[in-house]
């Protein structure tokens, strides 16, 4: 299994675009999370998915933050628009059964607003 | 909310050496989560345990469900094994609590 496959691995924008952070879970996994990390403030948890279905979106910072899970094979992170305060490294990772059980993480994107 | 504190922040040691690294959180949990992050680098699950003890090579974790205590341990420590050591806490299904890491230099 090629594991957790994000996408792209860096991204640099300017302030105002539009970023989208893709995912692939592992398949067979049925809950996905979305987490950002900073220096500042470590892990935290943005929004997580059970069955393609948006079970707690309560650590999504603002209303600029959206995310989707059309499939079971793919999740989307959008910001828009996007701001300096947004960059850092932005993680997926995906479970089978949740969260008392063994996670796999991607290998994140860096994100850079300038 | 489940607190979650690890201890140290930072450790230095030299290569070789046994090191611990200590994780306590205040709320009953249905498991404990070691990862581990080495620098510019994704995140690695080490462990997930609910009692008792695992094994891996070099590392052993521990976990205490009366003292809400776990601790990563490192025998024969080597320069490869520098990188942030982050303990997290499962509470059913409520979301993982991290805790801030411990970021781990050994020095040849």
């Amino acid at each position: 299994d090629a594991g957790v496959i994000q996408s792209p691995r860096h991204e640099v924008t300017e302030m105002g675009q539009e970023v989208t952070l893709r995912c692939k879970p592992i398949s067979g996994h049925d809950y996905l999370f979305w987490y950002r990390q900073t220096m500042m403030r470590g892990l935290e948890l943005l929004i997580y998915f059970n069955n393609n279905v948006p079970i707690d979106d309560s650590g999504m910072p603002e209303d600029r933050f959206s995310a989707k899970m059309p499939n079971a094979s793919f999740s989307t992170l959008k910001i828009q628009p996007s701001e300096p305060r947004d960059s850092a490294v932005y993680f997926c990772a995906s479970s089978l059964l949740g969260q008392g059980y063994g996670y796999t993480f991607g290998s994140g994107t860096r994100l850079t607003v300038v | 909310k489940n607190e979650v504190e690890q201890s140290p922040q930072n450790l230095t040691a030299q290569e070789g050496e046994f090191i611990t690294i200590n994780c306590s959180y205040s709320v009953g949990i249905s498991a404990l989560h070691w990862l581990q992050q080495h620098p510019g680098g994704g995140i690695v699950s080490l462990f997930m345990l609910s009692s008792g003890k695992k094994k891996h090579g070099r590392l052993i974790a521990t976990i205490n469900i009366q003292e809400k205590h776990s601790s990563l341990h490192i025998t024969a420590s080597h320069p490869r094994d520098s990188a942030v050591y982050i303990c997290a806490a499962a509470s059913g299904n409520t979301p993982l609590v991290f805790g801030k890491g411990t970021r781990l230099s050994v020095i040849a």
